[in-house]
């Protein structure tokens, strides 16, 4: 079974700290992607990268930066947190295959202070 | 502007009957459309991918329709049992598998 790995689920963390959120796959998918969800919104797009040192920004990248140095895993940086970025991000991975199947970890809910 | 909007309020029914679920979009050209399932607390789950040149695809209890001259996708669920209680997204692919653009999903509740 893929697996989707999202470092932490719950963290809470103080307005302009920096936040490093990790995301592990396991089946060596191409594609990889961070949302965020928020109640009546639906999950939007943050980055997305398609390989290794690649990356395009989603929707809404203000305040955000990404990092994937291997196949396997994408990290998500804010770089001074604020408090509407308190939110659930999703993290999913897919292969280049006919159905484009996204494979979500289990969530990391932020709070911003 | 660019909407994809799901009916947000929960849709409730008796186990049993069949669930139909809406997904209308605006000022996209969608190549596909995805049909995803969300528990609470949890990441969602992909069910069904139609094509913008299908009709029709099924999969056990489910049925999803893709009708692009309404701009809408229907989900059906038969026999719907309390187990189908999640929350169900649409996603809409314009090309590759690069990009996808979700509803905010309709709640369903089956009850017993």
């Amino acid at each position: 079974d893929v697996k989707v790995t999202q470092s932490s689920r719950y963290l809470v963390k103080r307005t302009g700290e920096k936040v490093f959120l990790e995301c592990v796959q396991d089946m060596d998918h191409e594609n990889m992607f961070w949302y965020r969800q928020d109640p009546g919104l639906g999950l939007r797009l943050i980055y997305f990268s398609y390989d290794v040192k690649m990356k395009e920004k989603g929707d809404i990248p203000e305040g955000y930066s990404v990092s994937r140095e291997k196949k396997e895993r994408f990290s998500l940086i804010l770089e001074s947190a604020s408090t509407n970025q308190t939110s659930m991000y999703l993290c999913a991975s897919s292969f280049l295959a006919d159905t484009g199947e996204l494979f979500f970890g289990e969530g990391s809910r932020l709070t911003v202070l | 502007s660019q909407k994809i909007e799901q009916n947000s309020e929960a849709l409730n029914i008796q186990e049993g009957k069949t669930a139909t679920l809406t997904c209308n979009y605006t000022n996209y050209s969608p190549a596909y459309l995805q049909w995803y399932r969300q528990d609470p607390g949890r990441g969602p789950v992909f069910l069904l991918l139609i094509r913008e040149n299908e009709k029709e695809k099924r999969k056990e209890r489910l049925k999803v329709t893709f009708d692009t001259t309404l701009k809408q996708s229907l989900f059906h669920i038969t026999a719907s049992q309390p187990a189908d209680s999640a929350t169900y997204l649409c996603a809409l692919g314009e090309n590759n598998f690069n990009k996808f653009y979700f509803g905010s999903g309709t709640k369903l509740n089956v009850k017993p």
